[in-house]
């Protein structure tokens, strides 16, 4: 499976928007990219996903690179209860939907 | 959206006990649930797929014999941590889909924290 690389940890400040990149060179053409956040002591919760153009949802905007080797979750307000561990997982299109969990990103919002 | 509820929330058993944790899909038919165990601090591992009416298949290093997995129902998967010792002690999650209408989104439960004394 194609892996990602995300920073350990990441700061923001409440009602900034937050950039939560992840780089995913070896990423195959039918590989889509998935991201999930969990809060503590609860399960993942879905976020956003997308293949190859940027998306948008109520809950955060995904930008995709060209070459699709990185992407970038966008939070556009941080909100206290947006901090969680974020997850940036490759999900192969016609898999059993089987997900892969790396070590995320704890992201920390400030009052 | 839809909703996969996981029973109990938390339990605490005594070494070598049995504990059976459910998971349900509520409003929908989950064809295949996944089963997670996630340490303290550290990210979830898959153990393994389930689905309806078939056997479970477990990832590399987990015990089937130990960890038993039944997905009798569309609604309903358990997990039994058969014999446990304070080593199984953990966060174990479930998480569910259906394949007929894959959105792109795997719903997850709340977790079941298990302490084994």
């Amino acid at each position: 499976d194609a892996k990602t690389t995300q920073p350990n940890s990441m700061e923001s400040n409440e009602e900034e928007p937050v950039h939560l990149p992840c780089n995913h060179s070896t990423i195959s053409g039918t590989d889509y990219i998935h991201w999930y956040r969990q809060l503590p002591s609860q399960g993942p919760e879905y976020v956003i996903h997308g293949l190859t153009s940027n998306v948008n949802n109520r809950m955060a905007s995904l930008a995709i690179a060209e070459d699709r080797k990185s992407s970038t979750l966008i939070l556009h307000r941080a909100t206290l209860r947006d901090a969680a561990v974020y997850y940036c997982i490759l999900m192969r299109g016609g898999s059993n939907y089987k997900l892969t969990f790396g070590k995320g990103t704890l992201l920390t919002v400030n009052p | 959206g839809a909703v996969v509820s996981q029973h109990p929330s938390w339990v605490i058993c005594k070494s070598g006990t049995s504990v059976k944790i459910e998971c349900r899909s509520l409003d929908f038919q989950a064809t295949t649930m996944f089963w997670y165990r996630q340490f303290p601090k550290q990210s979830l591992m898959l153990m393994a797929t389930s689905n309806e009416g078939s056997k479970a298949t477990y990832e590399q290093g987990v015990e089937k014999d130990k960890f038993l997995i039944n997905h009798a129902s569309l609604t309903l998967s358990t997990l039994t941590v058969t014999s446990a010792h304070p080593e199984d002690s953990s966060f174990y999650i479930c998480s569910a889909t259906t394949s007929g209408l894959f959105t792109g989104e795997l719903f997850f439960g709340e977790g079941s924290r298990l302490t084994v004394l």
